[in-house]
């Protein structure tokens, strides 16, 4: 039982320049979510996922997109990457339908913008 | 104000003391509440949750929870040089699951 899997777990990207970041869950849960943390900022909400087929935006969503491609597979892209979004970026999976489930985290995705 | 919001620290306790965590947030319907533990370089890992007032222990954790002054703390005893990590509270807030974290506490447990 894998739990939250998240792909690469480093990058290094040049200013302009677009990539993926993605993630997969084996637990059947409804909700998905992509956080981003810096130093001192504790853990920030970009865009979750409900339920497969809905996606909303979080605190930060400026500068990404996401895709729910299906139950267990939600992805983060950042079209035009930017020395700001240099971050170590989360992907969690939750039971939305069970009113106090926490959120299990993937290895986490370490991506520097150059 | 910040929805979640915690001390920074560094929180710096001889080993065996009792290291006390605290958390305030600020949205009144919050419903559930929980400690994550995070070490140096890797990712979140659940260690307590609560839902209703008063205590919750398990093992050498215990979370505390008063809804009205809308507070929550983790009590670590017996702290180990193990336990120096990072503590982030999380707040759960409405019908999407989704959690909102403070910026986290260092803790420094010294030998």
């Amino acid at each position: 039982n894998a739990g939250v899997t998240q792909t690469p777990k480093f990058q290094v990207l040049k200013t302009g320049q677009s990539m993926t970041l993605q993630c997969a869950q084996d637990m059947n849960h409804n909700s998905m979510y992509w956080y981003r943390q810096d130093p001192g900022m504790g853990l920030r909400l970009i865009y979750y996922s409900a339920s497969e087929g809905t996606t909303d935006k979080g605190e930060v969503p400026n500068g990404y997109n996401v895709s729910r491609l299906n139950k267990r597979e939600f992805s983060l892209r950042l079209e035009s990457a930017a020395p700001s979004q240099t971050s170590v970026y989360f992907c969690a999976s939750g039971d939305r339908d069970r009113s106090y489930s926490p959120l299990h985290f993937g290895n986490g995705t370490r991506l520097t913008v150059t | 104000q910040k929805e979640v919001e915690q001390n920074s620290g560094p929180l710096s306790v001889p080993e065996g003391a009792i290291a006390s965590l605290n958390c305030t947030y600020s949205d009144r319907v919050s419903q559930s509440f929980f400690w994550y533990r995070q070490y140096s370089g890797k990712s979140p890992e659940l260690i307590m949750s609560i839902y209703s007032n008063g205590d919750k222990e398990d093992g050498r954790f215990t979370a505390q929870l008063n809804k009205a002054s809308q507070y929550v703390s983790l009590l670590i005893r017996d702290s180990q040089p193990s336990d120096s990590a990072t503590y982030l509270c999380a707040v759960n807030t409405g019908n999407t699951g989704k959690l909102i974290f403070g910026q986290g506490t260092t803790l420094q447990v010294k030998p």
